[in-house]
């Protein structure tokens, strides 16, 4: 158990709805990345938050949001969902925002139907 | 830019066998290496990383990795395979110094089975 928790751990909904993925780091953490997994794109990093601030974004997509709230939980907002956004997200946590070993939650599994 | 290639997308081996997992990276700057470890249903675990000083280094459940700068490459071996290492294994690579998380660039995986 890494000590990070994400719920739910799956999720179906159909195309063009909103889904909320919610993650608690581990205590102490106040770093928090979301990554999507995918079977066509791998491990791709999406976004980070330290203590409720946005540090950086990669690939993620407009249509997608995510905040870190002031008890360092975060939530992942998908919206106008695609078939093409079927995949694994994960939430990892650290102590710090760099030289830190992330540790990473069991995963959403999120289909689009 | 960092990248991982990992060479076999598959590797299969029987109990007791030797475990080469193969990982080549590239960057243009001295890189930090790291192998990954994702169990069924499960999120990634760190199994060993190099950042400075010894190339070989050693992880988590008999697991070690050597850094060959010639190379580029960071394989990961382990003597004797065990029916429990059958897992999912991610090569990442950031730029040394000050990194974070958000900066891995993660290999494609390789899927490890063990035989009985």
């Amino acid at each position: 158990d890494s000590g990070v928790t994400q719920t739910p751990k799956h999720l179906i909904t159909a195309t063009g709805q909103r889904v909320t993925l919610r993650c608690s780091p581990r205590s102490g953490d106040l770093s928090v990345y979301w990554y999507q997994q995918s079977l066509d794109q791998g491990l791709q990093f999406l976004i980070h938050y330290y203590n409720g601030e946005e540090r950086a974004k990669g690939n993620i997509l407009e249509r997608f949001s995510a905040q870190q709230f002031p008890d360092l939980h975060s939530e992942l907002n998908l919206s106008s969902l695609e078939l093409g956004d079927s995949a694994l997200y994960f939430c990892a946590s650290s102590v710090s925002d760099q030289n830190t070993e992330a540790f990473f939650g069991q995963g959403t599994r999120l289909t689009v139907v | 830019a960092q990248s991982v290639t990992q060479l076999g997308s598959h590797v299969s081996v029987s109990e007791g066998a030797l475990v080469l997992l193969r990982c080549n990276y590239s960057s243009s700057v001295p890189p930090y290496l790291f192998w990954y470890v994702q169990y069924p249903n499960q999120g990634l675990q760190l199994l060993l990383k190099y950042t400075t000083g010894a190339t070989l280094v050693k992880g988590i459940n008999g697991f070690e990795a050597e850094f060959k700068k010639s190379e580029t490459s960071f394989h990961l071996t382990k003597p004797s395979a065990h029916m429990s290492d059958a897992a999912e294994y991610f090569c990442a690579v950031t730029r040394a110094g000050l990194y974070s998380n958000n900066d891995m660039r993660f290999g494609a995986g390789t899927r490890l089975t063990v035989k009985p």
